[in-house]
């Protein structure tokens, strides 16, 4: 499977800024999605990342709070704007499709907003 | 749409007790692929296994089994022998596959195992 990266691992920011979430893979892939796992609860998929073109967002989910980008077919970030406690969450990556459509997952970066 | 239902919120058993996590799906696609996730306290989601709708040969993988079945859209996981390292979340969870693309998946709630000395 691919080897996923994620910066920053942890983050605690201030509500009101912003912050970037990078995730890189070793190899290229076709497809790129990012999830939310709010505490104590399950993943929920924010968008996939297209290359080339915009982001494919989930119902209720909007790119002006989660703009993404994805140059490349190994890189995408996911920013996460204007924040509030409510966003306090694991974000985590994946990729694929693998074989026989499995998704692989980076390690998640932890974000609290004070 | 699609939905995964995992009832059991939290199970916690002694080590070397089996042990086995309830999965049940709902969808109206006949072609579609199932899957297990291990979620240690560390945060990373690591695949454990991957099943599509026309195999429902059952699948040991040393301490883990899984138990497939189409008849009552049941995809339950057994661990035997438990031990520590063991606890975690466990995720089932749900994809539909189009035109060959990886596509979304639809989790389950998710079953936090503890296993305790």
């Amino acid at each position: 499977s691919a080897v996923i990266s994620q910066k920053p691992s942890r983050d605690i920011c201030q509500r009101g800024t912003s912050l970037t979430i990078q995730c890189q893979v070793d190899s290229q892939v076709t497809m790129m999605f990012w999830y939310r796992q709010q505490p104590g609860q399950s993943l929920t998929l924010i968008a996939t990342a297209n290359q080339g073109s915009e982001a494919t967002y989930e119902s209720g989910f909007v790119i002006d709070k989660f703009p993404i980008s994805r140059p490349n077919l190994t890189f995408s970030t996911l920013t996460v704007s204007n924040m509030s406690p409510e966003d306090s969450s694991i974000y985590l990556c994946s990729v694929g499709p693998g074989l026989f459509d499995t998704q692989y997952f980076g390690p998640g970066t932890r974000l609290t907003v004070l | 749409a699609q939905k995964v239902t995992q009832a059991q919120t939290e199970i916690s058993v002694v080590e070397k007790e089996d042990v086995t996590l309830d999965c049940v799906y709902e969808t109206r696609d006949t072609t579609y692929y199932l899957f297990w996730y291990k979620q240690p306290p560390s945060g990373e989601l690591v695949f454990l296994i991957r099943r599509n709708s026309f195999d429902e040969q059952n699948e040991i993988s040393g301490r883990y089994s899984w138990n497939f079945q189409k008849s009552t859209s049941s995809f339950n996981f057994t661990i035997t022998a438990s031990q520590v390292v063991d606890s975690a979340v466990y995720f089932c969870a749900l994809s539909v596959t189009n035109t060959g693309t990886a596509s979304k998946l639809t989790f389950g709630t998710g079953t936090r195992l503890q296993v305790t000395l």
